[in-house]
């Protein structure tokens, strides 16, 4: 079945500091790709997408591009904030079709002054 | 901007009671699903929904759930006998039809305590 590991957090940066989630996935086919951003006590909302490879994400100066050949796709930012401090979870939805998602574990960044 | 909304935001039962969490998804949608968050683990699938029946579920997603589509907006999950662990944020998502790229749209939540 489709699976997707993201890299273990809570990750603690600076403000300005570069940020890297790494993110692979197992599918089969060409899944479509997303990260998704959970503030603290709120629901899901989606950071950006890549529905086929070589595509790149991009949303609030984040960028993910979807690498076929390694299977990932690692969420980046060059320039973190505070108001960046969030839970970020990898996610893939399967080709062919409305399946559902599947997410990974979710890494926590908290980004200090 | 259309987006999915839940009611209520915040559900406290006690074990062995019914409830029902509601969802009314974006409305030219057509493929709905519901999803769970225990505190601090990953987001969870349970059940999708089309055509006014389930189209697949998870092995979370037993007899003791159901969903329902009563009304042609609302989109329902029941939990029949709530025990302690079903304790989560259920999020409700709906697709279009004509989504190319299958994503879906998240509503915000709801959080449900079993004491």
């Amino acid at each position: 079945g489709n699976s997707v590991t993201q890299m273990e957090g809570p990750v603690t940066l600076s403000e300005e500091a570069f940020l890297t989630i790494n993110c692979t996935y197992t599918a089969t086919g060409y899944p479509s790709l997303f990260w998704y951003v959970q503030y603290p006590g709120e629901g899901l909302q989606l950071l950006l997408k890549a529905t086929k490879a070589d595509d790149k994400g991009s949303n609030k100066g984040f960028e993910a591009t979807y690498r076929k050949e390694t299977t990932s796709f690692h969420l980046e930012k060059g320039s973190v904030q505070v108001s960046d401090s969030a839970v970020y979870f990898c996610a893939l939805v399967g080709a062919g079709g409305y399946q559902k998602v599947t997410f990974g574990t979710g890494t926590k960044l908290q980004v200090i002054p | 901007e259309p987006e999915v909304t839940q009611t209520p935001s915040h559900q406290v039962t006690q074990m062995g009671q019914e409830v029902i969490l509601r969802c009314v998804p974006i409305s030219n949608h057509l493929y709905f699903y519901w999803y769970r968050q225990i505190l601090g683990q990953k987001v969870e699938f349970l059940v999708s929904f089309y055509n006014n029946e389930i189209s697949e579920k998870s092995e979370i997603f037993d007899d003791q759930f159901s969903v329902e589509r009563p009304d042609g907006s609302n989109f329902t999950l029941k939990i029949r006998s709530t025990k302690l662990e079903d304790s989560a944020m259920y999020f409700c998502a709906s697709s279009a039809e004509t989504s190319g790229y299958n994503e879906q749209f998240f509503g915000p939540g709801t959080r449900l305590t079993v004491l």
